[in-house]
């Protein structure tokens, strides 16, 4: 399974637009790249998932280059609500013995 | 549509003691995952099951047991409990082997060992 590198912790002002990279290096061709948030004493929600170039959803962006070896979360305009904390997935998306292996997240702080 | 339901909320036990979690899956989802949070880190895999057959398992000691029942729910059972097993567990719901990236997290237990 490809290992994923991303940051522990971001701020952000309300309005801005904030962008968490990801990195995985080792990632494979069947491999998609998935986006999960999770707000304190709940469990992770799904956000967006692509396989290459740019997927847009109403939540966020996820931005992908060429080489795949790492990925651009984009949440346009965040409000206090987004505070949470985002995971970046990497794995197939179909087949057995292939469970989401989740980081450390990176936890972002929208300050008002 | 009902979402990912899990009972209890919150449990506390104390070490050697057995626990069982239980999760109801989302209407229409055959597949249920089991995973541990421990407080700052993300959830670790425990262990998946695909219509009432176990489909992979992460590292976890034997004393980690479940089932699926003919309606998809499932039970999370953890033997000898040990302080380290304090963690919030969560359940995940797919709607098959096909959708193992977009899973329907429920609230968790907060199971906590003294």
């Amino acid at each position: 399974l490809a290992k994923t590198t991303q940051p522990i912790s971001m701020d952000s002002y309300e309005g801005q637009e904030v962008n968490i990279t990801c990195s995985h290096n080792n990632i494979a061709t069947n491999d998609y790249i998935t986006w999960y948030q999770q707000f304190p004493s709940q469990g992770p929600r799904f956000i967006i998932q692509g396989y290459k170039t740019k997927v847009t959803n109403e939540v966020a962006s996820l931005f992908i280059p060429a080489d795949r070896k790492s990925s651009t979360l984009s949440l346009p305009r965040v409000s206090l609500s987004d505070t949470a904390v985002y995971y970046c997935l990497v794995g197939e998306s179909y087949g057995r013995d292939t469970p989401l292996v989740f980081g450390k997240g990176t936890r972002l702080s929208v300050i008002a | 549509e009902t979402g990912v339901t899990q009972s209890p909320t919150h449990l506390i036990k104390t070490r050697g003691q057995q626990v069982t979690l239980r999760c109801s899956s989302q209407s229409g989802h055959n597949t249920v995952s089991w995973y541990q949070q421990a407080l700052g880190q993300g959830p670790q895999f425990i262990f998946q099951y695909y219509r009432e057959e176990k489909n992979g398992r992460g590292n976890f000691p034997p004393r980690f047991s479940g089932l699926q029942f003919p309606n998809y729910s499932s039970e999370l059972n953890v033997n000898a409990l040990e302080l380290d097993d304090s963690a919030l567990y969560l359940c995940a719901s797919s709607a098959g082997l096909a959708d193992l990236n977009e899973q329907f997290f429920g609230p968790g237990t907060r199971l906590t060992v003294l």
